[in-house]
């Protein structure tokens, strides 16, 4: 079965900088999400990529897939209070699986 | 506004009382899913439904049961609740194909079996 590994576990930033979130997975990504969640509350799409070598930004986030797809990196510029919380990455198993699973999460800490 | 809606948020109840969590969207989405999370075992899926009277096990469905009647509504019965239940339930929807399209997640149900 796939799984994904997320690094690191946990994350402290000074506000300002810039920070990368890494998921790893054991096979061949054939779709691979990102979520935020605050703690305890539910999860908010961020971004979603399929293709290898693609990259998505949303504001000061940027996704990337890589080539071979089976690692993904979750990149945050100048990083603000409102970017803490924790970041999920999930994909599809299998193509036709109707199911996404997740890595462990990485908790982002944002201290001013 | 789009939107998965769940109900209640939090939930204490006694080993034994059957209990329903609901779920509904209004974005028309086919498929929808319940989730469990747990610390140190991430989310996983508990059942899902393809379309209305269309569901199916995930990979943690002992002890749940759902149904889908209307397209919009996917509720989550517990029978007969144990506290190895307690946990944190999120539903989702999603257009089509749970890996082609994103999945909208719920706020999520805190549930504490004693």
């Amino acid at each position: 079965s796939q799984e994904l590994e997320q690094s690191p576990q946990s994350l402290i930033v000074q506000e300002g900088k810039n920070l990368t979130i890494n998921c790893t997975s054991s096979k061949t990504l054939y779709g691979l999400y990102w979520y935020k969640q605050k703690y305890g509350e539910g999860l908010i799409f961020l971004m979603m990529l399929q293709k290898g070598g693609e990259e998505k930004s949303h504001e000061k986030i940027t996704a990337k897939l890589d080539e071979k797809k089976q690692q993904s990196s979750l990149h945050i510029t100048a990083s603000q209070p409102s970017h803490a919380g924790i970041y999920l990455c999930g994909a599809d198993p299998d193509r036709g699986a109707q199911k996404l699973v997740f890595g462990q999460g990485t908790r982002l800490t944002i201290n001013p | 506004e789009a939107q998965v809606t769940q109900n209640p948020r939090y939930l204490i109840t006694v080993t034994g009382k059957k209990l329903t969590v609901t779920c509904s969207q209004n974005m028309n989405h086919e498929y929808m899913s319940w989730y469990r999370q747990d610390p140190g075992l991430g989310l996983r899926q508990i059942y899902y439904s393809m379309n209305v009277e269309v569901t199916d096990k995930g990979d943690v469905p002992e002890g749940y049961k759902v149904s889908r009647k209307e397209k919009r509504n996917f509720p989550l019965i517990l029978e007969s609740p144990s506290p190895n239940q307690t946990s944190l339930y999120f539903c989702a929807s999603a257009l089509g194909l749970a890996g082609t399209d994103t999945q909208y997640f719920g706020p999520g149900t805190r549930l504490t079996v004693l």
